[in-house]
């Protein structure tokens, strides 16, 4: 099975900067890749798909990058709304893993 | 709308099993699959299983191989999942997520979990 390894596993930073995750998987996965947001008590909210596709609705300041093995979440200014955990998660040959999970918290 | 609810919280001892529900609605049940992912407390998200929404095909992660089952009612357009032989380590939020799994393999919309409890 293929693995996904996020890093960092906690992140600190205050509103307004600039973020990024990363996601590691341990074969090549080419853009089946997705990002999550999930707040405490809440079900996890698709962010992205295939690697860079915005979801309808998430705001422009999301972006994601990558294919092939190595994969970024980037948040470009972050606001209140976006300390929460965030997880990718990848598909391959009809099997699906989630990262272990960034806890992203306020500085 | 799309909207998927699930069935309410569970309490089972060690050895029982667990039937989870989950019905979907405002969209073409059959156009899309579902997958089911668990939620342990203060843990991450684990990937259980999915099941199609056009023929019922399934397929299990390994580690739930043998103890899960999936399956659906197009009738009422529902999915459940069983799991059997309950360990307190199955303590979880359990999710069904919409799962588009011929376009984007992602999760686009996820019910409002089950918590299953096992404990003796």
């Amino acid at each position: 099975d293929i693995q996904m390894t996020q890093s960092p596993s906690t992140l600190s930073a205050s509103v307004g900067d600039r973020v990024a995750i990363t996601c590691r998987a341990s074969q090549s996965i080419s853009t089946w890749l997705a990002w999550y947001q999930q707040k405490p008590g809440k079900a996890p909210k698709l962010l992205i798909q295939k690697a860079s596709s915005l979801e309808s609705g998430v705001p422009s300041r999301f972006s994601g990058s990558g294919s092939g093995t190595e994969f970024t979440l980037t948040i470009s200014s972050l606001q209140p709304d976006d300390f929460a955990t965030y997880y990718c998660q990848q598909y391959n040959s009809y099997l699906y893993t989630f990262g272990q999970g960034t806890k992203l918290e306020i500085k | 709308q799309v909207q998927l609810v699930q069935s309410g919280a569970e309490v089972k001892k060690p050895g029982a099993s667990v039937k989870v529900s989950c019905k979907a609605s405002g969209y073409m049940f059959s156009d899309y699959g579902f997958s089911w992912v668990r939620q342990a407390p203060g843990q991450g998200l684990e990937w259980v299983g999915w099941i199609t929404g056009y023929n019922g095909n399934t397929n299990y992660a390994q580690k739930f191989q043998g103890r899960v089952t999936m399956t659906m009612d197009t009738s009422t357009s529902t999915v459940y999942m069983e799991l059997r032989s309950l360990r307190s380590d199955d303590t979880a939020v359990y999710y069904c997520a919409r799962d588009n799994m011929v376009a984007t393999y992602a999760f686009d919309y996820w019910g409002q979990g089950t918590l299953v409890t096992v404990s003796s």
